[in-house]
């Protein structure tokens, strides 16, 4: 199975704070076809799971536009550029290029 | 609106199946699959399994020998049922839109204890 490992796992920011979060794959996600099925989530407390990146760098409906995705092959990223109240949450990165589907372990993001 | 709506219920005993819901409105099952994903409590997301719109299925191998996932598409309903119950399957079980996972229901906690 492929092994997504995400780093930090508790990130400590300030409002307006601009941070990142690395998820890197045990293999690399770009298929035959050229496509690369990476996705972030934050998971806020007490909620279900919401898409804020596919496709690695492309801005789910509704998602503000301080956050970005970028990388690919093995190693991607997820910077937000300036940390709001409400981006305080677990994030989560998925890879579906390859069965079976795996998350990365998480990223708590808090307030310092 | 999208929506999806996971029930079942929320205690189990060891060995017993697990049958749940998830019951979409706003699409058609026909045109979206839907995935399930289980998070035990306090911990990661683990996806389960998956139906695609044309019906075919596909499932984590570590639980692919007890876990089936079917749909009914006149009642835009998803089914997924997992025999064989342990007590490591206690978690939230959610349902989700596919093919970006970009919808999600609310979740329903499955307790497996004796």
């Amino acid at each position: 199975d492929v092994v997504l490992t995400q780093t930090p796992s508790t990130l400590s920011a300030t409002i307006g704070q601009s941070v990142s979060i690395s998820c890197r794959s045990s293999q690399s996600l770009l298929d035959s076809a050229g496509n690369t099925y990476l996705y972030w989530y934050l998971q806020r407390p007490g909620q279900s799971p919401q898409l804020l990146i596919y496709l690695v760098s492309n801005l789910g409906s509704g998602v503000p536009n301080r956050f970005s995705g970028s990388g690919s092959g093995t190693d991607f990223t997820l910077k937000i550029s300036g940390v709001e109240a409400e981006d305080l949450g677990v994030y989560y990165c998925m890879q579906a290029t390859h069965a079976p589907w795996t998350f990365g372990g998480g990223t708590k993001l808090e307030l310092k | 609106q999208v929506q999806l709506k996971e029930s079942g219920p929320g205690l189990m005993q060891p060995s017993e199946t697990l049958s749940l819901t998830c019951t979409v409105s706003g699409f058609s099952l026909t045109s979206n699959g839907v995935g399930w994903v289980r998070q035990p409590l306090g911990k990661g997301l683990v996806w389960m399994g998956t139906i695609w719109a044309g019906g075919s299925t596909n499932y984590n191998s570590a639980v692919q020998s007890r876990l089936s996932i079917s749909r009914d598409t006149s009642k835009s309903q998803v089914f997924l049922k997992m025999n064989s119950l342990q007590p490591e399957d206690t978690g939230t079980y959610y349902c989700a839109r596919l093919g970006l996972f970009d919808y999600w229901g609310q979740g329903v906690m499955v307790t497996v204890s004796s």
